[in-house]
């Protein structure tokens, strides 16, 4: 069955520093989210990125966060100068259609567990 | 009020046991309910969706939705050791974000 896969599995930074989270979604998806889940709290929309544009974003994504699709495959979350509090695991998902649209679900990867340090 | 309340458990059941995980919400335009699985280490898994009120049966599982009260459940007949997962709910008003409950620990004891 087709997946999403996330690389790496474990980023450490040091604070301030520029972090790039991948991603390959599933190849027929045209629809892409990133989620976040501090530990020990509940999973967060961050952004969904439809035609090459952001679609939609929440109030956490703010001017350190980008998203890129810089090929046909890669996805990727950008956080310029990182703090300690983003500490978190990050989910990279993919759908067919918008979440709401019965049988396109959201496919999540399995994510990247970033450690600012 | 938050968003959507999901009790953290854990929850801890005999094999063979009904296991009943719920969440309540205070967006009265949640139109569109889920249930995912989330194993440890991995990836949030979709098990039932549902839209609007009502039930939904899927094998073991039962989804269901009382937007009157703003209250959705999911029943896991029989449960089996394999079904020892975090279990989150998600909603959405028919947008692209999807509004998640803090996840219920539960454990199947063989």
């Amino acid at each position: 069955e087709p997946e999403v896969t996330q690389t790496p599995s474990h980023q450490v930074t040091q604070m301030g520093q520029e972090v790039i989270l991948r991603c390959v979604p599933i190849s027929n998806h045209l629809y892409f989210y990133w989620y976040r889940q501090i530990l020990g709290q509940k999973v967060e929309f961050l952004v969904s990125f439809y035609n090459n544009e952001i679609s939609e974003k929440s109030e956490i994504f703010d001017d350190q966060f980008s998203v890129e699709r810089p090929d046909g495959s890669n996805f990727t979350l950008k956080i310029r100068s990182t703090k300690l509090e983003d500490s978190a695991m990050y989910f990279c998902a993919s759908s067919e259609a918008v979440p709401s649209t019965y049988n396109s679900p959201l496919h999540f990867g399995n994510g990247t567990r970033l450690t600012v340090t | 009020q938050k968003e959507v309340e999901q009790d953290p458990g854990p929850l801890s059941v005999p094999e063979g046991a009904i296991v009943s995980l719920n969440c309540t919400y205070s967006n009265s335009a949640f139109q569109y309910f889920m249930w995912y699985r989330q194993y440890s280490r991995k990836g949030p898994e979709l098990l039932m969706y549902t839209y609007s009120s009502g039930n939904k049966e899927d094998g073991r599982f039962t989804a269901q939705v009382d937007k009157s009260s703003k209250y959705i459940s999911l029943f896991i007949r029989d449960s089996q050791p394999s079904d020892s997962a975090t279990y989150l709910c998600a909603m959405s008003a028919g947008g692209y974000k999807l509004s998640f409950g803090a996840g219920t620990t539960v454990t199947v004891r063989a």
